[in-house]
């Protein structure tokens, strides 16, 4: 089973740039979500969606934007990257109501 | 808003010993779950253990175990014969959201956990 598929693993942009972070799950799952870990903070919530076609925003949104057109695809997008969007992103979805998290294996991502 | 808060960013344990990762929330809610994830240098984040809330019964898997305070809003993990695979970032999380329709997970900041051999 592949989980939950996010590509690319590392990149490199320049501040101004735009690029989109891959997910996919073959799970089925309806909920899916999209963090970011930077050093001391944890994993903090940046859109995530209960379904196709629904999606919301979390805890950090601003600069990201996201959309869901099937249940499998869960795409973040960064209109215009900055330093500040340095981070780890993680994607999860999630099975059901009881709520155990499957991760993606993280996308490294350098702003400079 | 629900909060999530581990007050020890780093922890050590000699290996074969036991240690106890503290986890404290804040929430309203009376439906919820709590869950341990960890996470080796790999960057692979992994379920360790799930406790619902309205089990009073301490969620247990293996040499890891947690101690669910619900009214104190405490939520620590035990881990057993400590081994050199258990040093790890470990994380709490709490999801809850089930009436409002969220379903948002809230994770702490987590406690990086040495084991010395």
């Amino acid at each position: 089973n592949a989980g939950v598929t996010q590509t690319p693993k590392f990149q490199v942009l320049k501040t101004g740039q735009s690029m989109t972070l891959q997910c996919a799950q073959d799970m089925n799952h309806e909920y899916m979500s999209w963090y970011r870990q930077d050093p001391g903070m944890g994993l903090r919530l940046i859109h995530y969606s209960v379904g196709a076609g629904i999606t919301d925003q979390g805890e950090v949104p601003n600069g990201y934007n996201v959309s869901r057109s099937t249940t499998e695809d869960f795409p973040l997008r960064l209109l215009s990257a900055a330093p500040s969007q340095t981070s780890v992103y993680f994607c999860a979805s999630t099975m059901g109501r009881g709520g155990i998290q499957y991760f993606g294996a993280g996308t490294r991502l350098s702003v400079l | 808003a629900q909060t999530v808060t581990q007050s020890q960013p780093e922890m050590s344990v000699q290996e074969a010993e036991t240690v106890t990762l503290s986890c404290t929330y804040d929430t309203s809610e009376s439906d919820y779950y709590l869950f341990w994830y960890k996470q080796p240098p790999s960057r692979q984040m992994i379920l360790v253990i799930r406790q619902e809330a309205y089990k009073q019964q301490n969620a247990t898997e293996n040499r890891f175990s947690v101690n669910f305070q619900k009214a104190a809003k405490s939520f620590s993990l035990k881990i057993s014969d400590s081994q050199l695979g258990d040093a790890a970032m470990y994380f709490c999380a709490y999801r809850g959201g089930f009436t409002s329709g969220t379903y948002k997970y809230i994770f702490g900041t987590g406690t990086r956990l040495k084991v010395l051999a």
